[in-house]
């Protein structure tokens, strides 16, 4: 069984602190998916990573898969009240069609 | 490109009736699809994948003739809550399973309750 630890699971910030959420495991996946989820709706996919020592940037989020692939993180910038939400880590096996594997979610609220 | 909805999206039943909720993959034909519950303030609880055209296979703990899954075509799954009670009220949400990374694209969520 593949598990998804995820760190911290609650962060409350100040608009304009940076933040970074931690996605750790012993497995090795084939991708690793970030969500966003907001209260009474379903998550929403910011990015799918793939490759080791991968980056993907969006706008003032960074997401970053360990070279071996392994664990991955989630670094926000000058956090906006808009980031609050649910952040969720999601890794896929070799073999899933389809099936992933969640971390436990970090709630981030983001004061103004 | 890659909506899924649900529908309904919140539904009030009493105690004993039935409830379905439609998951479909509207720009995407989606040969899994997947159901979820989720508690407040907790991430996602698997509880079952569905296979377009054959028996769903559930998570360990979840009923089957409790939850009634069917995935009759490539684009929708319904998932049928029987006989609800007040402990089956929660925030259900599907997905449809996407082809390049094993990526999951999920509906809006149905919230039940159960009085």
């Amino acid at each position: 069984t593949q598990l998804l630890e995820q760190s911290p699971q609650f962060l409350s910030i100040q608009e304009g602190e940076n933040l970074t959420v931690y996605c750790n495991s012993s497995s090795v996946f084939s991708s690793l998916q970030w969500y966003r989820q907001e209260p009474g709706e379903g998550p929403v996919l910011l990015v799918t990573v793939v490759t080791g020592g991968e980056v993907k940037k969006l706008k003032r989020l960074t997401f970053q898969f360990g070279d071996a692939r392994k664990d991955s993180s989630l670094h926000i910038t000058a956090a906006q009240p808009g980031d609050t939400g649910l952040y969720l880590c999601a890794g896929a096996g070799n073999n899933a069609g389809n099936m992933l594997t969640f971390g436990g979610g970090t709630r981030l609220m983001v004061k103004p | 490109g890659a909506v899924v909805s649900q529908h309904p999206s919140w539904v009030i039943c009493k105690s004993g009736t039935s409830v379905k909720i439609e998951c479909r993959s509207l720009d995407f034909q989606a040969t899994t699809m997947f159901w979820y519950r989720q508690f407040p303030k907790q991430s996602l609880m698997l509880m079952a994948t569905s296979n377009e055209g054959s028996k769903a296979t559930y998570e360990q703990g979840v009923e089957k003739d409790k939850f009634l899954i069917n995935h009759a075509s490539l684009t929708l799954s319904t998932l049928t809550v029987t006989s609800a009670h007040p402990e089956d009220s929660s925030f259900y949400i599907c997905s449809g399973g996407g082809r390049i990374y094993n990526e999951q694209f999920f509906g809006p969520g149905t919230r039940l309750t159960v009085l």
